[in-house]
């Protein structure tokens, strides 16, 4: 299974700001996905991310609040933008492994607003 | 529409007493079920993937079952470490994207 770190590991900002989170993975990998875990709820996928094309955003989100870089097919980043306390969650990374089908997942970067 | 649906939500058991878990779903053409154990502050963790119905997995104290409308997690004489998160996903064929329920927050008393 891949490795995969992500940065900041926890923040609290405020409202208004934006933060940008980092995700690395230790092999290279051609998808990888940004999710979000509010308290108490299951996961939901942000968006998908290829290296080289834009990413693909779901229902319910859009770029200008959550623009994603793919710049190499070990990293990707997911700026929240124009925060406020709603978008207070757990954002996860997560790739495809070389099995099928499976996804692992980053430590999660825990995001509170104020 | 694709959805997953655990239960319970919560779960207490005595060190020693097994139980199950369960994963409802209804997805248009199973590619995948996905088990998952999240501890706290932590990211998922992947433990099981099935495929088909009748299909069974292990792992050290954990068996996960398929049906084809649900599937189980049993959990044989847990231990108080196997306290977590346990969620399930699924994924529909011609897709990437997971579906996953809220989870099942399992506790294991010494």
């Amino acid at each position: 299974s891949a490795v995969i770190s992500q940065k900041p590991s926890r923040d609290i900002c405020q409202r208004g700001t934006s933060l940008t989170i980092q995700c690395q993975v230790d092999s290279q990998v051609t998808m990888m996905f940004w999710y979000r875990q509010q308290p108490g709820q299951s996961l939901t996928l942000i968006a998908t991310a290829n290296q080289g094309s834009e990413a693909t955003y779901e229902s319910g989100f859009v770029i200008d609040k959550f623009p994603i870089s793919r710049p190499n097919l070990t990293f990707s980043t997911l700026t929240v933008s124009n925060m406020s306390p709603e978008d207070s969650s757990i954002y996860l990374c997560s790739v495809e492994g070389q099995g099928y089908n499976e996804q692992f997942f980053g430590p999660g970067t825990r995001l509170t607003v104020l | 529409e694709d959805q997953v649906t655990q239960s319970p939500e919560a779960l207490r058991l005595q060190e020693g007493e097994s139980s199950s878990l369960n994963c409802s779903y209804t997805v248009s053409g199973l590619r995948g079920l996905f088990w998952y154990r999240q501890d706290p502050g932590k990211g998922p963790e992947f433990l099981f993937t099935l495929y088909s119905a009748g299909e069974e997995k292990e792992k050290e104290r954990l068996k996960a079952t398929l049906t084809k409308k649900e599937s189980f997690l049993h959990i044989t004489a847990p231990k108080p470490e196997d306290s977590a998160t346990y969620l399930c996903a699924v994924q529909g064929t011609g897709t990437y994207k997971y579906i996953f329920g809220t989870g099942t927050r399992l506790k294991v008393l010494a």
